[in-house]
């Protein structure tokens, strides 16, 4: 199964951007990069997704790289509210044909006042 | 409001007993799924459905049961033959399982042993 790997934990000022890097080293053509984050307790929360274009919506931007071994969520200007672990996941077809999320063990991110 | 619902909230299971977290969406969405998270760990997948009556084991269905009768609803039950299931538990759905449409998760079940 492709992973993905992420770094254990990040800090980035109020108000700068957060740019939470993903490596996907083995992601197959067919498969998307997803980006959820979790806050303590709760489930996940969507956030953006993509397969090779870069991609932007009202939370983020998701930039993957030419080759699609690697991409990086961006939070434009982060605020306190946007602390919480956030995952990086490949989206793999089954053969039963639903799409399967594989996770990651995620980033923390700590958004400092 | 739509949502999914999983009930309830904690849940405890004596050794032996078979217990069944309840998940219900109101999103009209064929796609159901549970995972199972562990302190500090991304979600696994337990079993998936992609339509009523019709069900698939995940990665790590052993000592997990489904059924899946009605659209709306996806319970799993830990049997007792899941000898660690102090875990998280997450239930999610999608519109059509063979759609890249992301999935919407519930507020999970947290399972401990007494």
């Amino acid at each position: 199964d492709a992973k993905t790997t992420q770094p254990t934990s990040m800090d980035c000022a109020e108000g700068r951007a957060a740019n939470l890097p993903c490596n996907h080293s083995t992601i197959s053509g067919n498969e998307y990069v997803y980006w959820y984050r979790q806050i303590h307790s709760q489930g996940p929360q969507y956030i953006i997704h993509g397969l090779k274009n870069n991609e932007t919506n009202e939370m983020a931007s998701l930039i993957i790289t030419e080759d699609r071994k690697s991409s990086t969520l961006i939070l434009p200007h982060a605020t306190l509210r946007d602390t919480a672990v956030y995952y990086c996941i490949v989206s793999r077809l089954t053969t039963s044909g639903t799409y399967k999320y594989i996770f990651g063990t995620g980033t923390r991110l700590k958004v400092l006042a | 409001d739509g949502g999914i619902t999983q009930s309830p909230k904690y849940l405890f299971r004596k050794e032996g007993q078979n217990v069944t977290l309840s998940c219900e969406q109101n999103l009209n969405h064929d796609a159901m799924y549970w995972y199972r998270q562990d302190p500090g760990q991304g979600l696994r997948l337990i079993y998936y459905s992609q339509i009523v009556n019709d069900f698939q084991k995940g990665d790590i269905a052993e000592g997990y049961s489904v059924s899946r009768e009605k659209k709306e609803s996806f319970p799993l039950t830990v049997t007792s033959a899941q000898k660690n299931p102090t875990a998280f538990y997450l239930c999610a759905s999608s519109p059509q399982g063979g759609s890249n449409q992301p999935q919407h998760f519930g507020d999970g079940t947290r399972l401990s042993i007494l």
